[in-house]
């Protein structure tokens, strides 16, 4: 059981780049979520998939697509990267929403570096 | 909208003493609360959650936090600290996002033990 699993660990892109972070879990949970973490601000919400065909904004939309390809895997694509999207991206996923208040569990997250 | 504040961006403690890291939130309606830990270079991992019932809420590694809805606030605290408890923490509110459990961080307090 590996729980939330978020490949690369590390990437360095140009301006203008693209690329996609992937993330898979499983535990079976239908919610799965993008943050960023910026020094000194915490983590904040990117996007959000409630269950699987569903995905919304978060907090910090622009600049990411995502996409949930089934009920395990929810990618986080950048189309043109910018420096600003330099920061540290976490995957978590939490189970079905409407029941008792369950916790989300994290990923080791992928560190991004854009030049 | 929903949002949390942690005053200190870094408690320092003797190893053996008691700690209490802050933390004081907003919310309309009833309040879902949890503390979450993260160390160097990993993801974040669930210490406790307060959903409703006792106001003392216990968790992992020793942790505890007390709700009191009168000052908006829950604590996170420990009898007696360890070395191994550095490490950034972030006090977070849920907030209900389009059927999903979206959450909202603080900004992370850093707490040093020192030996």
């Amino acid at each position: 059981n590996a729980g939330v699993t978020q490949t690369p660990k590390f990437q360095v892109l140009k301006t203008g780049q693209s690329m996609t972070l992937q993330c898979a879990q499983d535990m079976n949970h239908n919610s799965m979520y993008w943050y960023r973490q910026d020094p000194g601000m915490g983590l904040r919400l990117i996007y959000y998939s409630a269950s699987e065909g569903t995905t919304d904004k978060g907090e910090v939309p622009n600049g990411y697509n995502v996409s949930r390809l089934n009920k395990r895997e929810f990618s986080l694509r950048l189309e043109s990267a910018a420096p600003s999207q330099t920061s540290v991206y976490f995957c978590a996923s939490s189970l079905v929403p409407g029941q008792s208040m369950s916790e989300q569990f994290f990923g080791p997250g992928t560190r991004l570096t854009v030049l | 909208a929903q949002s949390v504040a942690q005053p200190e961006d870094q408690v320092n403690v003797a190893e053996g003493n008691p700690l209490t890291v802050k933390c004081t939130y907003s919310v309309s309606g009833n309040p879902y609360l949890f503390w979450y830990v993260q160390y160097p270079n990993r993801g974040l991992q669930f210490l406790l959650k307060y959903i409703t019932g006792d106001n003392l809420v216990k968790g992992s590694y020793g942790f505890e936090a007390e709700f009191n809805k009168s000052q908006t606030s829950f604590h996170l605290k420990k009898p007696s600290a360890l070395v191994s408890d550095s490490a950034l923490y972030f006090c977070v509110v849920r907030e209900r996002r389009g059927g999903a459990d979206g959450l909202t961080f603080g900004k992370g307090t850093h707490l040093i033990i020192q030996p």
